[in-house]
């Protein structure tokens, strides 16, 4: 099936570093949005992107939905040990929500002391 | 007040029993959804229920089984369980025009052995 090709599989930063991570797809998306997961939990929604070209903050987070709506990045600026954590994104093609989300691999940061 | 609920957490069970996984949401949300997450942390839907129409995605066997009692629940039947269904099971809601309450439960880890 679809699947969204999330890069890079893994990030080791020292605390302070800015992160940047991104997702690519050969099919064109309408919704693309940024989780976060934590150990044990459920992944929980950052940013929603609705149109292309649209650049989106929260907080030291800013996402951009590409303007081909076949990419999307996500960026953390100054990066603190709670950003710990699998950072997913998702698309979606229609939309409403009835045929689900598209998630990436993930990308797993990693805070080093 | 969980938005949305799991039950269990954990399950272990031995290979051809049949077990259930209960989800509540309490967000007045029109759409549930069930994602399998497999121990390369892949998020996959499995499912999407919305207003009695349910969209299943064509790679899951039919051993598995959604049943929605009412708007507020969508529970995951499970029959002749094997080895390879072992992985975390999230549940989902979301409203019916807004991806930005797409809300996730915090899965249920589901052991074969």
């Amino acid at each position: 099936g679809q699947q969204l090709n999330q890069s890079p599989q893994s990030m080791f930063i020292q605390e302070g570093e800015d992160v940047s991570m991104n997702c690519t797809s050969s099919s064109i998306f309408n919704t693309w949005l940024w989780y976060k997961q934590d150990p044990g939990e459920g992944p929980v929604l950052l940013i929603a992107l609705y149109k292309a070209g649209e650049l989106t903050s929260n907080g030291r987070l800013t996402a951009q939905f590409g303007i081909t709506r076949k990419d999307s990045f996500l960026n953390i600026s100054a990066s603190i040990p709670s950003d710990v954590g699998i950072y997913f994104c998702a698309g979606q093609k229609s939309g409403g929500g009835a045929d689900g989300l598209t998630f990436g691999k993930g990308t797993h940061l990693i805070i080093q002391p | 007040d969980t938005a949305v609920s799991q039950t269990p957490k954990y399950l272990v069970t031995q290979m051809g029993n049949d077990k259930s996984i209960k989800c509540e949401q309490n967000l007045g949300h029109d759409t549930m959804y069930w994602y399998k997450q497999d121990s390369k942390k892949f998020l996959k839907i499995m499912f999407s229920y919305n207003n009695k129409e349910l969209i299943i995605n064509e790679t899951v066997p039919n051993r598995f089984s959604p049943k929605s009692p009412d708007k507020a629940h969508l529970n995951l039947h499970i029959n002749s369980l094997e080895l390879g269904d072992s992985a975390v099971y999230f549940c989902a809601s979301s409203p019916r025009d807004s991806l930005y309450g797409y809300t996730f439960g915090s899965g249920t880890r589901l052991t074969v052995v």
